[in-house]
């Protein structure tokens, strides 16, 4: 069974202090993404990655940075977390290419910033 | 550039009644269309998808039609489930500019016994 998970379901960090959100997918998948979801906004696109040390920009990059050593592992980073950084955080993994390969989701890592 | 609209939610139907949630799509270029659905507490997972114009997905009783000329992919079901009470996001992969999913806001359905 494909997956692709994260490392902690929910997170509670203080103002200032820098978080790691990881992300692991077992499918060998080129394409990695990094979205936020918040109410009536949908997803948004944080930043993603289409090949190991590889990263692109997305929509919402600001606060944000990014890290694929591994092809299996892209880990999102808050370098000093806000309060609006409070959200719902959630990975996915594709192929690369094509445009009929859909991602695969993570299971979400719901962050509160104090 | 690529957009998608999805109808507001939310949705509040009763059991066995007929579902549609509505999706229409900006998009140059041949896209793939897709809906994936997020159960509470759960990430997205990929409910259905067409690939080409006419073409028809469906998956656990729902269906889209990829309409090209009125640029639509509405989620239809005859006759919904207490389980399928979800978030429903529409979404567009382009052919062309490289590797972004763009998805719609989502409709969160709730469905009464």
């Amino acid at each position: 069974d494909v997956k692709v998970t994260q490392s902690s379901r929910y997170l509670v960090k203080r103002t200032g202090e820098k978080v790691f959100l990881e992300c692991v997918q077992d499918m060998d998948h080129e394409n990695m993404f990094w979205y936020r979801q918040d109410p009536g906004l949908g997803l948004r696109l944080i930043y993603f990655s289409y090949d190991v040390k590889m990263k692109e920009k997305g929509d919402i990059p600001e606060g944000y940075s990014v890290s694929r050593e591994k092809k299996e592992r892209f880990s999102l980073i808050l370098e000093s977390a806000s309060t609006n950084q409070t959200s719902m955080y959630l990975c996915a993994s594709s192929r690369r290419e094509l445009s009929y390969n859909e991602q695969f989701f993570g299971p979400g890592t719901r962050l509160t910033v104090l | 550039g690529n957009s998608v609209t999805q109808m507001e939610g939310p949705v509040t139907l009763s059991e066995e009644a007929f579902l549609t949630i509505n999706c229409t799509y900006t998009a140059t270029g041949y896209p793939s269309l897709f809906w994936y659905v997020q159960y509470p507490g759960e990430g997205l997972q990929l409910l259905l998808k067409a690939t080409k114009a006419d073409d028809k997905g469906s998956n656990k009783g729902f269906e889209a039609t990829y309409r090209k000329e009125t640029t639509s992919f509405h989620l239809e079901k005859g006759s919904v489930q207490v389980s399928d009470s979800a978030v429903y996001f529409c979404a567009l992969r382009g052919n062309t500019g490289g590797f972004k999913t763009i998805f719609g806001a989502g409709t969160r359905l709730f469905v009464k016994a």
